[in-house]
């Protein structure tokens, strides 16, 4: 069973602490991405990477950056966490579009909810 | 630039009752892909369905089906006779040319017993 794994489910951080999240892909994907998600807000891309090593900002990248030093890992760092980090936090991944069979279908895992206090 | 509109921000449904979820998409590309996400409320998002922009024919799996129109750009989403475990926040995303998906703000589906 294809699986994205986060780290933590309930995360509870006090203002200017480092936070590192965790994700990890079995599925040999070469696309990671992450998202928050506020209510009536929806879902927000943070940051992704294509491949080990690269990354790309998304549409909310400030107080956020990542890692990929591994294909299967991609972590979400926040560098001084402050109250409106407060989220859910998800973790996809994919194979790139090809335009054939099913690709581009995004794995989520099951999202980490960080507390900032 | 892309986007996706759900203005149904909530819907309540009695048991048994259909329901339609709107989605209306923006894109200048001519080839794209629309998907359906369910997030029940265990968090985890569930892939329901990819279309892409050549395939207009409307697709039924079971008790959901959904109605692609280019000419309205929408991609509307109906759960027939619902159930309880049909509450979820249901998600329409789009994804066109080199972007990555971009997501309507979910419709929230209350299904009471």
């Amino acid at each position: 069973d294809v699986k994205v794994t986060q780290s933590s489910r309930y995360l509870v951080k006090r203002t200017g602490e480092k936070v590192f999240l965790e994700c990890v892909q079995d599925m040999d994907h070469e696309n990671m991405f992450w998202y928050r998600q506020d209510p009536g807000l929806g879902l927000r891309l943070i940051y992704f990477s294509y491949d080990v090593k690269m990354k790309e900002k998304g549409d909310i990248p400030e107080g956020y950056s990542v890692s990929r030093e591994k294909k299967e890992r991609f972590s979400l760092i926040l560098e001084s966490a402050s109250t409106n980090q407060t989220s859910m936090y998800l973790c996809a991944s994919r194979n790139p579009f090809s335009g054939t069979g099913s690709d581009g279908e995004l794995f989520f895992g099951e999202g980490s909810r960080l507390t900032v206090l | 630039a892309q986007k996706v509109t759900q203005a149904q921000t909530e819907i309540s449904v009695v048991e048994k009752e259909d329901v339609t979820l709107d989605c209306v998409y923006e894109t200048r590309d001519t080839t794209y892909y629309l998907f359906w996400y369910k997030q029940p409320p265990s968090g985890e998002l569930v892939f329901l369905i990819r279309r892409n922009s050549f395939d207009e024919q409307n697709e039924i799996s079971g008790r959901y089906s959904w109605n692609f129109q280019k000419s309205t750009s929408s991609f509307n989403f109906t759960i027939t006779a619902s159930q309880v475990v049909d509450s979820a926040v249901y998600f329409c995303a789009l994804h066109s040319g080199y972007s990555t998906l971009t997501f309507g703000k979910g419709t929230m589906l209350l299904v009471s017993p």
